[in-house]
């Protein structure tokens, strides 16, 4: 079955520190990736997308993140993380393309102390 | 813009119950409507696509008699849980697309609505 994993539930950090999120799909085909963000009290919004071409793509608020096809893996980092980043994370896959059908990781809590 | 409005966002109800919770897109058209569940420290889970006009898609292991979709405009979609139970106690969330040319238009998401079911 098409499944994405996140491989931290939580995430501790303090301000200006890095920060890599994992993420891997199992899905043999082609695949869009996606991260998207959920600050306290609001909606899912997105991060980043990778559809095709450059497999290192950055979003909004500093965020980038690398598709590596061999190891089925869109993991997302920032180089300096600030306290407002203090968010849930997920990852996302559309086996079937665009934004369809999309597979969702169980998500990353990450809390960014000041 | 693109703002998906949900509601309500927060309902409280006997079992044996109907809820209804409405998905809005408030200023764009959207042809396509998806509705997710998300446990507790778990992910969204996908339980139906719905396309205006035309009758819901649900993923597999989602009872469609339990879960009514009804997407009878290009900016509401409705899921009604019927005779509603403990075990459906759950956060509903809905997202919705814009009525775009092709499928690389992004879903945009409600806030979300937590149904609990006494």
């Amino acid at each position: 079955a098409q499944s994405v994993s996140q491989h931290n539930h939580h995430v501790i950090l303090s301000e200006a520190a890095s920060l890599e999120l994992g993420c891997n799909y199992s899905y043999g085909g082609t695949v869009n990736l996606f991260w998207y963000v959920q600050y306290p009290g609001q909606h899912l919004q997105l991060l980043l997308k990778y559809f095709s071409g450059d497999p290192l793509v950055k979003g909004i608020k500093g965020f980038e993140a690398e598709f590596i096809k061999s190891k089925f893996s869109f993991n997302l980092r920032k180089p300096s993380v600030q306290w407002s980043d203090t968010a849930e994370y997920f990852c996302a896959a559309s086996p079937s393309g665009g934004y369809n059908k999309l597979i969702f990781g169980a998500g990353t809590r990450l809390a960014v102390h000041p | 813009g693109a703002v998906v409005s949900q509601h309500p966002s927060w309902v409280i109800c006997k079992s044996g119950t109907s809820v209804k919770i409405e998905c809005r897109s408030l200023d764009f058209q959207a042809t396509t409507m998806f509705w997710y569940r998300q446990f507790p420290k778990q992910s969204l889970m996908l339980m139906a696509t719905s396309n205006e006009g035309s009758k819901a898609t649900y993923e597999q292991g989602v009872e469609k008699d339990k879960f009514l979709i009804n997407h009878a405009s290009l900016t509401l979609s409705t899921l009604t849980v019927t005779s509603a139970h403990p075990e459906d106690s759950s956060f509903y969330i809905c997202s919705a697309k814009s009525a775009g040319g092709n499928s690389n238009q992004p879903q945009h998401f409600g806030d979300g609505t937590r149904l609990s079911i006494l």
